[in-house]
């Protein structure tokens, strides 16, 4: 039967095209957040940070886009290839106390060629 | 580069028994920190540790313990293993212990009790 969490939500498009991946956090007093990628068998990567001074960030093809009035974070990627087929999640680390992020639950990008 | 070294790569329990993670950080990194990773879930933290010395606690059971050696690397003792506790542990360095440190994470270790 079903188990719930195993059903990530995923998002399809085609090599070439642009990819808007969504998250929603929940602390208000995160001020940290970090997308990560995560290949199959593969352990999370790093891919861009930013500071909740900021409303975006650009990377090389991905720019992070936040929201602090509605909690919302988007990674954009760029001209997605095969080879951007990962699930990613989003961690926010709140202010203060502790240095551990939270991770959101992920999105599967699955690029068609 | 080097990156995060983690042994076994898999490893297959019975109930009740014991199992040792080890990990061994990026060089130069002094801090290290658990994941467990449940089929499409997303990691939950456990445990961290900064110049050997236990750092941030998260969602660890009583059952697992962990430690930083003097070389930096970290083992997870997991006893009394139960079928619940199968899933990928990650292990991941970071230079130092602070709320912008990148954490690198290792390709983890499948644990799998039957």
């Amino acid at each position: 039967g079903e188990s719930v969490g195993l059903h990530l939500p995923t998002l399809s498009v085609q090599e070439g095209d642009n990819s808007i991946i969504n998250c929603a956090y929940s602390n208000s007093a995160s001020d940290y957040f970090i997308w990560y990628k995560q290949e199959s068998g593969k352990g999370p990567q790093f891919i861009i940070d930013i500071r909740s001074n900021m409303d975006k960030r650009q990377g090389q093809r991905v720019t992070v886009l936040l929201n602090k009035t509605v909690k919302h974070l988007s990674l954009q990627i760029a001209a997605t290839q095969p080879g951007d087929s990962a699930v990613y999640f989003c961690a926010e680390t709140p202010s203060g106390g502790s240095y551990i992020p939270t991770f959101g639950r992920g999105t599967s990008l699955i690029v068609h060629p | 580069a080097a990156g995060v070294i983690q042994s076994p790569r898999h490893l297959i329990k019975e109930k009740r028994e014991t199992a040792t993670l080890k990990c061994y950080p990026i060089p130069r990194h002094d801090t290290v920190y658990w994941y467990q990773q449940g089929p499409g879930q997303d990691p939950q933290f456990l445990i961290s540790f900064y110049e050997k010395m236990q750092s941030d606690k998260g969602s660890i059971p009583d059952r697992f313990s962990a430690q930083q050696f003097s070389d930096y690397h970290s083992e997870l003792n997991m006893s009394s293993l139960e079928l619940g506790d199968s899933a990928l542990y990650f292990c991941a360095s970071s230079q130092s212990r602070g709320r912008q440190e990148t954490q690198y994470f290792g390709p983890g270790t499948r644990l799998l009790v039957l």
